[in-house]
């Protein structure tokens, strides 16, 4: 089963700020959160991930709170194209082998509105 | 650099039937893995390869076998087919001290 809790869905203005959280409460401290998103029935891709300092980069920022049980993705400016399905994922540090592998939940439904 | 590539797009088998899915990258990663999509679900790991030469199951692997034919290449195949795996096929691969999993466009697989 998925280690994470994420609301079923979200709706964001056009240009405003997404706000996605996530509950993790059972995280290890050696796992990393990582967030994916999958647009329209098209691959998952790969947007950030952190294990418990705040990231950013070009794409979103994750912020982690400092008991590291849970975690909220900010794209700071939402665009249509944003619309998709997130999906915040608790994985191991990856040296091959099966705690590389991603657990999937069912993720949060963002749909960015005009 | 053409990233994760899988054959075919689309494909309708009757129940019985057998395939193979294909699944190709040319990032030289050492991991690959076959998931497949439900209709309003995650995805969930069939199979998976940590290396070339090893195969692993994952969540769901009944009904499925895989062959790591080399270090490009991973296939998934359907033995017999079942109703129940109408699906969406994604593959994907990640290298080693990677981060990121890259995954593939998908298969849309349909069993009447």
């Amino acid at each position: 089963d998925a280690k994470t809790t994420q609301p079923p869905s979200m709706d964001c203005a056009e240009g405003r700020a997404a706000n996605l959280p996530c509950n993790h409460s059972t995280i290890s401290g050696n796992e990393y959160v990582y967030w994916y998103r999958q647009i329209h029935s098209q691959g998952p891709q790969y947007i950030i991930h952190g294990l418990k300092n705040n990231e950013t980069n070009e794409m979103a920022s994750l912020i982690i709170t400092e008991d590291r049980k849970s975690s909220t993705l900010i794209l700071p400016h939402a665009t249509l194209r944003d619309t998709a399905v997130y999906y915040c994922i608790v994985r191991g540090p990856y040296y091959g082998g099966s705690q590389g592998n991603l657990i999937f939940g069912k993720g949060t439904k963002l749909s960015v509105k005009p | 650099n053409a990233g994760v590539t899988q054959t075919p797009k689309f494909q309708v088998l009757k129940t019985g039937q057998s395939m193979t899915l294909q699944c190709a990258q040319d990032m030289n990663h050492n991991s690959m893995y076959w998931y497949r999509q439900d209709p309003g679900m995650g995805l969930r790991l069939i199979y998976y390869s940590a290396s070339e030469g090893t195969t692993d199951k994952g969540e769901v692997p009944n009904g499925y076998n895989v062959s790591r034919l080399n270090k490009r290449e991973f296939s998934l195949r359907l033995e017999s087919a079942a109703p129940s795996q109408t699906s969406v096929y994604f593959c994907a691969s990640t290298g080693r001290g990677d981060y990121e999993q890259y995954f593939g466009p998908g298969t849309r697989l349909t069993v009447t």
